[in-house]
């Protein structure tokens, strides 16, 4: 089975506008944290923003924030007010486990979703 | 500018060959991670090290090997390469627990292997 599973192989939006990126994933690790990486057309991963699987609040980082679902096991990201420079690829992860020093801490990504911004 | 340095930034070769790729984790980060990202496959987690050992082995083929040297630089050597070898691979590094709660890891540029 998939362990994160992003639904939208690609999607519009128009400037200004807010959009949501899905994520759903699957753990039976009661810790674990969420990850939103972008990709723009250059290459780089830029990290985005992070949930904790303990964390009450769902996290905010600017025009970004995470819609997090425990109980549905949803991680959706929302960004508000779309420029045209958030036209990338995103791509949603986890990682499984505590955090430690020993093995693990890992991310396993999603297939990603491809946003367009429409001028 | 994450602070990962990967060189180099493309490569292109022909099947049966080895490559080495190189990569510079962020000052003080301890922890080096090596991803592939291909079209089939998307990204996937290849290995870990930490502080020069090896930690964790996801999706690695006994062809790929890699390490971490004293300086905590890593190299990944890629033997009798495949077409299917073709792919962007990056290098991540984190600071593992003395990095907090997110241990966020932040990925170099990637390398573009290319093979013909």
């Amino acid at each position: 089975a998939q362990k994160i599973t992003q639904t939208q192989p690609g999607m519009f939006v128009q400037e200004k506008e807010a959009v949501t990126l899905d994520c759903t994933y699957d753990t039976s690790d009661p810790s674990y944290g969420l990850f939103w990486y972008k990709q723009p057309s250059s290459g780089e991963m830029i990290f985005l923003i992070y949930q904790g699987s303990y964390d009450q609040q769902n996290a905010t980082e600017g025009r970004y924030s995470l819609n997090f679902q425990k109980a549905r096991k949803s991680a959706n990201l929302v960004i508000s007010a779309s420029q045209l420079g958030d036209s990338a690829m995103y791509f949603c992860a986890m990682r499984e486990g505590r955090l430690n020093n020993n093995a693990g801490n890992m991310l396993t990504f999603g297939g990603g979703t491809r946003l367009m911004v429409k001028p | 500018d994450s602070g990962v340095t990967q060189t180099p930034k493309h490569l292109i070769t022909a099947t049966g060959q080895r490559v080495t790729l190189r990569c510079s984790p962020r000052s003080g980060d301890l922890s080096v991670y090596w991803y592939q990202q291909s079209l089939d496959q998307g990204l996937q987690f290849l290995i870990q090290y930490y502080n020069g050992e090896e930690r964790a082995k996801g999706n690695i083929l006994e062809r790929f090997s890699a390490q971490q040297f004293p300086d905590l630089h890593s190299e990944l050597n890629l033997s009798s390469l495949e077409l299917g070898d073709s792919a962007l691979y990056f290098c991540a590094s984190s600071a593992g627990l003395a990095g907090g709660p997110y241990n966020e890891q932040f990925f170099g540029p990637g390398t573009r292997l290319t093979v013909l």
